[in-house]
């Protein structure tokens, strides 16, 4: 079955410092997507970056990289340089592109980056 | 383009009362979902739809009712609520299913049942 899971709730980091998001996924599906939200205090949800499955290098998307390792099923995100800004809840999701073709999201970290 | 919208953007109803939020978007996209978003939950999937006249269940579907007439509307029906739907509920969509792509959402619905 299709399933992400996030096992931080919360993260600290100190500015201008990288920090990694964890996110590991299940599916049985061959073809599938990876995704990455972010949702500031604000409510609205912000798309950051993809990976396809059959992506061969790891995608990036400025200060944004996603930490494809399919064998081992994980789909890290690290942010590099953080901002205060950067303060919000991080979403890791997943899409099949067979099959029922839900989008189906993580629980989230909550990310909070000190001065 | 107005992207995806909702309305209404707050609503309380009492228990036992129903109603509907809308949803619609103007980008043509085939693919359109309902979640609901409570704390320490993350986002589940109500229901979704591939296409007009195609709906499907996802995690959560019990007391949600969905019909999708056209391409651009997705309204959410809540046939008799209950304290537990209290939630903030987001609209998405996105391109066609059997391509991969980001979805785009609304900003977001939240209701309160007392």
């Amino acid at each position: 079955a299709q399933k992400i899971t996030q096992t931080q709730p919360g993260m600290f980091v100190q500015e201008k410092e990288a920090v990694t998001l964890d996110c590991t996924y299940d599916t049985s599906d061959p073809s599938y997507g990876l995704f990455w939200y972010k949702q500031p205090s604000s409510g609205e949800m912000i798309f950051l970056i993809y990976q396809g499955s059959y992506d061969q290098q790891n995608a990036t998307e400025g200060r944004y990289s996603l930490n494809f390792q399919k064998a081992r099923k994980s789909a890290n995100l690290v942010i590099s340089a953080s901002q205060l800004g950067d303060s919000a809840m991080y979403f890791c999701a997943m899409r099949e592109v067979s099959g029922t073709y839900k989008y189906i999201f993580g629980t989230g970290t909550r990310l909070k980056v000190l001065a | 383009n107005a992207g995806v919208t909702q309305t209404p953007k707050f609503q309380v109803l009492k228990t036992g009362q129903s109603m509907t939020l809308q949803c619609a978007q103007d980008m043509n996209h085939e693919y359109m979902s309902w979640y609901r978003q409570d704390p320490g939950m993350g986002l589940r999937l109500i229901h979704y739809s591939v296409g007009a006249g195609i709906t499907d269940q996802g995690e959560v579907p019990n007391g949600y009712n969905v019909s999708r007439s056209t391409t651009e509307d997705f309204p959410l029906r809540l046939l008799s609520a209950a304290p537990s739907q209290t939630s903030v509920y987001f609209c998405a969509s996105s391109y066609s299913p059997g391509a991969l792509g980001e979805q785009y959402f609304g900003p977001g619905t939240r209701l309160t049942v007392t």
